[in-house]
């Protein structure tokens, strides 16, 4: 078993640009989040949710947009980035509300 | 407000000592607490889970309690090695049953030869 990946593991945009980050877990785990983590500032949520077809805003959702089609695919977007999204993305699932399994992070500049 | 606090200053001990972290909260009732370890560069790693009605847990070299009196978790590792040194992280569940999780910033443990 993979876990849970992260597609891509760095990335570099200019502001203004637009790009999808990738999140898969082969876990069958029914609930998912993203992440974002910046120095000092710990772990914060930005969306999640709860099984397929379903997406709830966390704590940072300002920026982001993303889409569960499939139980087994989290997807965040960034619309058009901004330097204050440049930051280390995580991605976790879990089956039901328990422990979560983490990626390994996406590291994000924006220029 | 609700807050989560763990010390932000590098704990830096000897090699065979005991390490003790602490997780502070204010504001939450949670149903259970999560001790994760987060390595430069890498993911959180799940550690341990302690309920509200647990006193301590315990796995191999690492202990966990909750004190829901004094709304603090206490995390030790015994006869600690260098490859203890690490981030861990303190999280509570919301209360919302949705399993979101509200981190603290951590703490970088440092265990020296």
């Amino acid at each position: 078993n993979a876990g849970v990946t992260q597609t891509p593991k760095f990335r570099v945009l200019k502001t203004g640009q637009s790009m999808t980050l990738l999140c898969a877990q082969d876990m069958n785990h029914e609930y998912m989040y993203w992440y974002r983590q910046d120095p000092g500032m710990g772990l914060r949520l930005i969306h999640y949710s709860v099984g397929e077809g379903t997406t709830a805003k966390g704590e940072v959702p300002d920026g982001y947009n993303v889409s569960r089609l499939k139980k087994q695919n989290f997807l965040l977007g960034l619309e058009s980035a901004a330097p204050s999204q440049t930051s280390v993305y995580f991605c976790a699932s879990s089956q039901l509300a328990g422990l979560q399994f983490f990626g390994p992070g996406t590291r994000l500049t924006v220029l | 407000s609700q807050k989560i606090e763990q010390n932000s200053e590098a704990l830096n001990i000897q090699e065979g000592k005991t390490a003790t972290l602490t997780c502070n909260y204010t504001n939450y009732s949670p149903a259970y607490l999560q001790w994760y370890r987060q390595d430069p560069g890498r993911g959180p790693v799940f550690l341990l889970l302690i309920r509200e009605n647990e006193k301590e847990k315990r796995k191999e070299r690492l202990k966990v309690t909750f004190d829901t009196t004094l709304k603090q978790s206490l995390f030790h590792i015994t006869a600690s090695q260098p490859a203890d040194s690490a981030t861990y992280l303190c999280a509570l569940d919301d209360s919302s049953n949705t399993g979101k999780l509200i981190f603290g910033q951590g703490t970088t443990l440092q265990v020296k030869p």
